[in-house]
């Protein structure tokens, strides 16, 4: 399986502002995703990180609001740009496919849990 | 879209108890995979199943694609077990985007 770690693994903010969270994999991984999970909630698509290019978003969901980079095959950011307290959620990333990896199995960061005030 | 459903929703349990929990899906799927959400919201890989019987220890499953459900049986139930389990299923259009269930919140008691 892959090693995947997220930064920050939480955090509180204010309203209108902006975080980026970041996803690093111990090595290249084919794709990754960005999940939400509203509190209490089941797991949400945000979009399909592709790498040197645009990002593929999911019903829903806009680039100026959730705007994402994968600049090579090991890290990507999500950004949650002007954040209101709906913004509250665990954000995940995870990472299919890769060197010598099974192509069928996703596999989950630890989540960043962020709180807008 | 898809449409995945878990039941029960909710389950406790007495330390030693066997379960069952259900998946139900609306149309047919390339993959589909089980998860342990635990308490501080990591999500575990228990099985890649999109179809037939698994085993892992305690833990196993079983997946009816003909049918449209699969099964997760937990025999001999630990407090550890405790958390959500989310079935999640990638469509028959592909592109390798899970879609996931309602989940089932467990609780297990000493």
């Amino acid at each position: 399986s892959a090693v995947i770690s997220q930064k920050p693994s939480r955090d509180i903010c204010q309203r209108g502002t902006s975080l980026t969270i970041q996803c690093q994999v111990d090595s290249q991984v084919t794709m990754m995703f960005w999940y939400r999970q509203q509190p209490g909630q089941s797991l949400t698509l945000i979009a399909t990180a592709n790498q040197g290019s645009e990002a593929t978003y999911e019903s829903g969901f806009v680039i100026d609001k959730f705007p994402i980079s994968r600049p090579n095959l090991t890290f990507s950011t999500l950004t949650v740009s002007n954040m209101s307290p709906e913004d509250s959620s665990i954000y995940l990333c995870s990472v299919l496919g890769g060197h010598s990896r099974r192509w069928e199995t996703q596999y989950f960061g630890p989540g960043t849990r962020l709180l807008v005030l | 879209g898809i449409q995945v459903e878990q039941s029960p929703p909710d389950l406790i349990l007495q330390e030693g108890a066997n379960s069952t929990l259900r998946c139900n899906f609306s149309d047919s799927v390339n993959n589909l995979q089980w998860f342990h959400q635990n308490p501080w919201g990591q999500l575990i890989n228990l099985f890649y199943i999109p179809s037939g019987t698994k085993q892992n220890g305690r833990l196993s499953a079983t997946t009816v694609a003909t049918e449209r459900y699969s099964l997760l049986y937990i025999s001999s139930s630990q407090t550890t077990d405790s958390g959500v389990y989310f079935c999640a299923v990638e469509g028959s259009t592909g592109f390798q985007k899970l879609v996931f269930g309602t989940g089932t919140r467990l609780l297990v008691s000493p």
